[in-house]
């Protein structure tokens, strides 16, 4: 069945540096992936999509790769801020041609002052 | 984007009681969802809501127990009936417009005692 994976540990990192977020799957090829935030007590919040045929896709600070060989996407945020301090979930469509996403566990960021 | 407007954003209820969450859109969408998100958990589509017919439930998950209804595009209902302690999650109803992105409400935090 299809797994995706989450650092389920929380990430602490200093304020200005550089934020890395794994997300891996298995026994599945999805034709895009998406990235959400979530804060507590908030639904998740889109943040960026990118698609099998893409490497990269940047929007301000943020920046997401996507390596079909692995079966990896990383999720950066550059000169990380105190207010990027939430967790964020990786989400490729459940099935192909469905719209409907599957959600990883989420990986918390805290970004320390 | 879509406004979603979800009530209530939470409850209290007793065992073997039902509560309905209802879900508003401020505009008409195509797709419409409710997602399950268990304490320390990722989200769980429960159904895919379906204008004028009955919803498609996810494995695991049934009409009798989360009965769903989406009368039109803008508006949908889904009941959590005969509740038990394990059903104590948030709620969360979930858009899909033209793209791909989805849109959150804000979710219904349950606790059932």
């Amino acid at each position: 069945s299809q797994k995706i994976e989450q650092n389920s540990e929380a990430l602490n990192i200093q304020e200005g540096k550089t934020a890395t977020l794994t997300c891996n799957y298995t026994n599945y090829s999805p034709a895009y992936l998406q990235w959400y935030r979530q804060d507590p007590g908030r639904g998740p919040v889109f943040l960026l999509l990118i698609r099998e045929n893409e490497k990269e896709k940047r929007k301000e600070r943020l920046k997401v790769t996507f390596d079909t060989t692995l079966k990896q996407s990383l999720f950066h945020i550059t000169a990380s801020q105190p207010a990027d301090s939430a967790t964020y979930l990786c989400a490729p469509p459940m099935d192909t041609g469905r719209r409907a996403l599957t959600f990883g566990s989420g990986t918390r960021l805290q970004v320390q002052p | 984007s879509a406004v979603i407007s979800q009530k209530p954003s939470r409850d209290i209820c007793q065992r073997g009681t039902s509560l309905t969450i209802q879900c508003q859109v401020d505009s008409q969408v195509t797709m419409m969802f409710w997602y399950r998100q268990q304490p320390g958990q990722s989200l769980t589509l429960i159904a895919t809501a379906n204008q004028g017919s009955e919803a498609t439930y996810e494995s695991g998950f049934v009409i009798d127990k989360f009965p769903i209804s989406r009368p039109n595009l803008t508006f949908s209902t889904l009941t959590v009936s005969n509740m038990s302690p394990e059903d104590s999650s948030i709620y969360l109803c979930s858009v899909g417009e033209s793209d791909e992105k989805l849109f959150f409400g804000s979710g219904t935090q349950l606790s059932v005692l």
